[in-house]
């Protein structure tokens, strides 16, 4: 079944730039839509941003001035890229994949926690 | 804040019935499907509900979704020690910060 799996950097340093990886194995990367959605300790979730595989874009209105998301079809890839980051980004960030008509996250990663700190 | 209104939290005793209502508006819930998520401590969101009220392969029927107007309910039968998570509601929401939002969650506990 389709798995998805975050990499990068747990820790990073305020003013630098966040950067993540989602791989997705064991299913098609095509017709569907992949996103990061991130989780501040012992709060909800909140959406970041998603890309269709042929490279369309959507971005949360609050973080669209800092956030870049990318697709890389040839490696079954998608990143994220959270420019000036401070200590509020400090989270756990998860990829997923979303079902676009009904707007459904339904396979997760297993999420990545990122702190923020000098 | 949330842009869907969840109780913080809920509980009740082994084998009965709870309710977890998801509060929206107009550019949200009543006019876009609902979806439900299950955390379970330290794990990932698992979807449970989609659609407003179908069930993902592997979820038992002892989970349910319904949608009125600007609310949503996530129902639990037969609670199980567990089903003690914190769960979400999401959906599409279409006003100025057009993109899918979530609930505050709630954290269901199995007394």
């Amino acid at each position: 079944q389709v798995q998805l799996q975050e990499s990068g950097p747990g820790l990073v340093k305020p003013s630098e730039t966040l950067s993540l990886t989602c791989t997705v194995s064991g299913g098609s990367f095509s017709s569907y839509y992949w996103s990061w959605i991130r989780q501040p300790p012992g709060k909800g979730l909140e959406w970041i941003a998603y890309i269709h595989y042929t490279g369309s874009t959507n971005y949360n209105p609050s973080l669209k001035s800092r956030v870049t998301i990318s697709v890389d079809t040839s490696k079954n890839q998608f990143s994220l890229k959270l420019n000036s980051v401070i200590a509020a980004d400090t989270a756990v960030y998860y990829c997923a994949r979303r079902i676009g008509p009904s707007d459904v996250f339904d396979i997760w990663g297993q999420g990545t926690m990122v702190t923020v700190s000098s | 804040q949330s842009v869907l209104t969840q109780p913080p939290s809920v509980s009740a005793a082994p084998g009965q019935k709870v309710t977890i209502s998801c509060s929206g508006s107009s550019s949200n819930i009543e006019n876009n499907y609902v979806s439900w998520y299950q955390q379970l401590p330290g794990t990932a969101p698992k979807l449970l509900i989609y659609d407003n009220n179908k069930r993902p392969s592997g979820i038992p029927d002892r989970f349910s979704g319904s949608k009125s107007g600007t609310s949503a309910t996530l129902g639990i039968t037969g609670l199980q020690t567990g089903d003690e998570a914190d769960y979400y509601c999401g959906t599409w929401d279409s006003s100025l910060s057009a993109g899918p939002v979530f609930g505050g969650g709630t954290k269901l506990t199995v007394l």
